[in-house]
């Protein structure tokens, strides 16, 4: 167990619909990442959150979004899905920025748009 | 932009036996990490071992080693005494010195049999 938690483990939508997915980072990691693993792109960076503020953005669409709360849980919404959406959502936090500290990854969110 | 390349989508060993995977990466940087990630069917991404670039001594983690050439920008896995358990996709990730993000390859699929 990493101490990440990602809820839900599943979900499935419809196309067009929004969803939010939900990280707990390990207690005292300040760092929340969030990647998305799909078969035809691999493993993604989407946004990086530290203590609040975003901190880095990968290749993440105008129709997604995510916000780190002040007790260090973050969210990544997910607006108007298409079928290309479907992947695995993965959070991953880390104590410090830079360095060699160690990421944590979740179990994922496995989200498919139908 | 960085780069990290997995040339083996899949890979095979018998238990017992030794199984090196390979990593090439690509980047202007001098300073940065490398790491290779396990990802078995339970799909948690696992961190196996890590590198510092300004080490020139290859990492080792138990039955795991590395084989790190930074002039030739490759960075390769070695499993030593393979066991079932080590079946998993592998994933390759480069982290620059000066983010947090990390740049995954493909992946190699690593199947152990007995």
């Amino acid at each position: 167990d990493s101490g990440v938690t990602q809820t839900p483990k599943h979900l499935i939508t419809a196309t067009g619909q929004r969803v939010t997915l939900r990280c707990s980072p390990r207690s005292g990691d300040l760092s929340v990442y969030w990647y998305q693993q799909s078969l035809d792109q691999g493993l993604q960076f989407l946004i990086q959150y530290y203590n609040g503020e975003e901190r880095a953005k990968g290749n993440i669409l105008e129709r997604f979004s995510a916000q780190q709360f002040p007790d260090l849980h973050s969210e990544l919404n997910l607006s108007s899905l298409e079928l290309g959406d479907s992947a695995l959502y993965f959070c991953a936090s880390s104590a410090l920025q830079g360095g060699s500290t160690e990421a944590f990854f979740g179990q994922g969110t496995r989200l498919t748009v139908v | 932009a960085q780069t990290v390349t997995q040339s083996q989508p899949e890979m095979s060993v018998q238990e017992a036996e030794t199984v090196t995977l390979s990593c090439t990466y690509d980047t202007s940087e001098s300073n940065y990490y490398l790491f290779w990630y396990k990802q078995p069917p339970s799909r948690q991404m696992i961190l196996v071992i890590r590198q510092e670039a300004y080490k020139q001594q290859n990492a080792t983690e138990n039955r795991f080693s590395v084989n790190f050439q930074k002039a030739a920008k490759s960075f390769s896995l070695k499993i030593s005494d393979s066991q079932r358990g080590d079946t998993a996709m592998y994933f390759c990730a480069f982290r620059s010195y000066n983010t947090d993000k990390l740049i995954f390859g493909t992946g190699t699929r690593l199947q152990v049999f007995p």
